[in-house]
């Protein structure tokens, strides 16, 4: 079982959609948690971080469910320029030192 | 953003030569990064620094060498290069305790 998992998609939405990716993760050790954008042929850039309480940046909400271990992202009036891969990120904390796992991501396709 | 260059950004070299990339930042940051990216395999890791001279192995190190001699300098080795480390690569840095990594732009490297 991967640490971090993604359904791969695509997801095919049209314009204005409001659309919903879910990432589990397997280790409770997990510490921090993030939603990255990646474009295509471009490097994954930071879209947010997720916090506990739950997060809002414009058009964009971020969860956390540390019970269920699973982190989610919420896109609403979805934009032709939303298409890209979204990547879920968990930073793993321990003894010996931490480590980022990046899931593979979930591809969106905004049609107009 | 995070004051990163990787060089070169392109590079196309035949099987069996060394290929050097660079990862150059500006911010200071301890920890650095090489991951390569394939189509179906989303990010992987190459190898590590978490200070000057202090590097250890990722997932996909086989063929790979590193070197930090500098804080804000991070080298890829491929002693020979081979058609399977036809690739994207990608330097990040930071990704400490619960802060998220930032990217550089990538090196594109094809292997012929």
């Amino acid at each position: 079982r991967k640490e971090v998992e993604q359904d791969p998609g695509p997801f095919n939405v049209p314009e204005g959609a409001t659309v919903a990716f879910n990432c589990t993760y397997s280790n409770s050790a997990s510490q921090s948690f993030f939603w990255y954008r990646q474009d295509c042929r471009k490097e994954p850039k930071l879209l947010m971080s997720v916090y506990s309480s739950g997060n809002e940046d414009g058009r964009f909400t971020a969860q956390l469910n540390r019970a269920s271990q699973y982190i989610s992202l919420l896109i609403r009036d979805s934009k032709l320029s939303d298409s890209a891969t979204y990547l879920c990120v968990v930073n793993v904390g321990g003894t010996g030192g931490f480590k980022t796992i990046f899931g593979a991501g979930t591809r969106l396709f905004v049609k107009a | 953003d995070a004051g990163i260059t990787q060089s070169p950004r392109h590079k196309v070299t035949e099987t069996g030569t060394p290929v050097t990339l660079r990862c150059h930042q500006t911010e200071n940051h301890r920890y650095m990064y090489w991951y390569r990216q394939d189509p179906g395999h989303g990010l992987r890791l190459i190898h590590y620094s978490y200070g000057v001279k202090d590097t250890d192995k990722g997932e996909v190190s086989d063929g790979y060498s590193v070197s930090r001699s500098k804080t804000e300098d991070f080298l890829l080795t491929l002693e020979s290069a081979t058609s399977s480390q036809t690739s994207v690569y990608f330097c990040a840095v930071g990704g400490d305790s619960n802060q998220p990594q930032h990217f550089g732009d990538g090196t594109r490297l094809s292997i012929l």
